[in-house]
């Protein structure tokens, strides 16, 4: 019963260095999302995926890219780390969207991640 | 657009005291309203969820009553345990649109023994 299970949990990077941050689910559930999580801040979404194929930007996502491997699993991928991408980093999943012709259905809440504190020196 | 509003932490009780953390919302329509859980070096955890007005969401003790006419999803609990200590965010979705879920910015709380 893992739920949502992130790699590593932490992690020192030196500016300019790229790096990869795992994420699987084992819920079968179709949208995944990455969140950063800052001081005074809460959450910001960086890139989400609706479902197995598609991805798109969420409200911070310069810097960074995606891949939705498979239904299972979502990278994120830093390319050239800055010293502003100092973060705790957070993979959550949800059943998805249903659409507008599915009618009121009622999800159960996003599942998290323990999440990946990453430091950029 | 869509956004959540609570307050501002932290907050500190002393063990056994009333707790209420508001949360007010600004939608278009109808959304779920969630409370989620941040214990210390954890993500977050759904506490409890409301999907329509008037609807009641409970557990672990804590309430938070969907409000459409205040547009607030208020969380209380009655008596607050020193184990209680987490950040609580407030967020709400629209189920049937897409599933992403925008949140406030979370409350601190501190119970003090």
């Amino acid at each position: 019963n893992a739920g949502v299970t992130q790699t590593p949990k932490f992690q020192v990077l030196k500016t300019g260095q790229s790096m990869t941050l795992q994420c699987a689910q084992d819920m079968n559930h179709n949208s995944m999302y990455w969140y950063r999580q800052d001081p005074g801040m809460g959450l910001r979404l960086i890139y989400y995926s609706a479902s197995e194929g598609t991805t798109d930007k969420g409200e911070v996502p310069n810097g960074y890219n995606v891949s939705r491997l498979n239904k299972r699993e979502f990278s994120l991928r830093l390319e050239s780390a800055a010293p502003s991408q100092t973060s705790v980093y957070f993979c959550a999943s949800s059943e998805g969207p249903r659409g507008p012709n599915y009618g009121y259905t009622f999800g159960s809440g996003y599942t998290f991640g323990s999440g990946t504190r990453l430091t950029v020196v | 657009g869509n956004s959540v509003t609570q307050m501002e932490g932290p907050v500190t009780l002393s063990e056994e005291a009333f707790l209420t953390i508001n949360c007010t919302y600004t939608a278009t329509g109808y959304p779920s309203l969630f409370w989620y859980v941040q214990y210390p070096g954890e993500g977050l955890q759904l506490l409890l969820k409301a999907t329509k007005a008037d609807d009641k969401g409970s557990n672990k003790g804590f309430e938070a009553t969907y409000r459409k006419e205040t547009t607030s999803f208020h969380l209380e609990k009655g008596s607050v345990q020193v184990s209680d200590s987490a950040v609580y965010f407030c967020a709400l979705s629209f189920l049937n649109r897409d599933d992403k879920i925008i949140f406030g910015k979370g409350t601190r709380l501190h119970i003090l023994p």
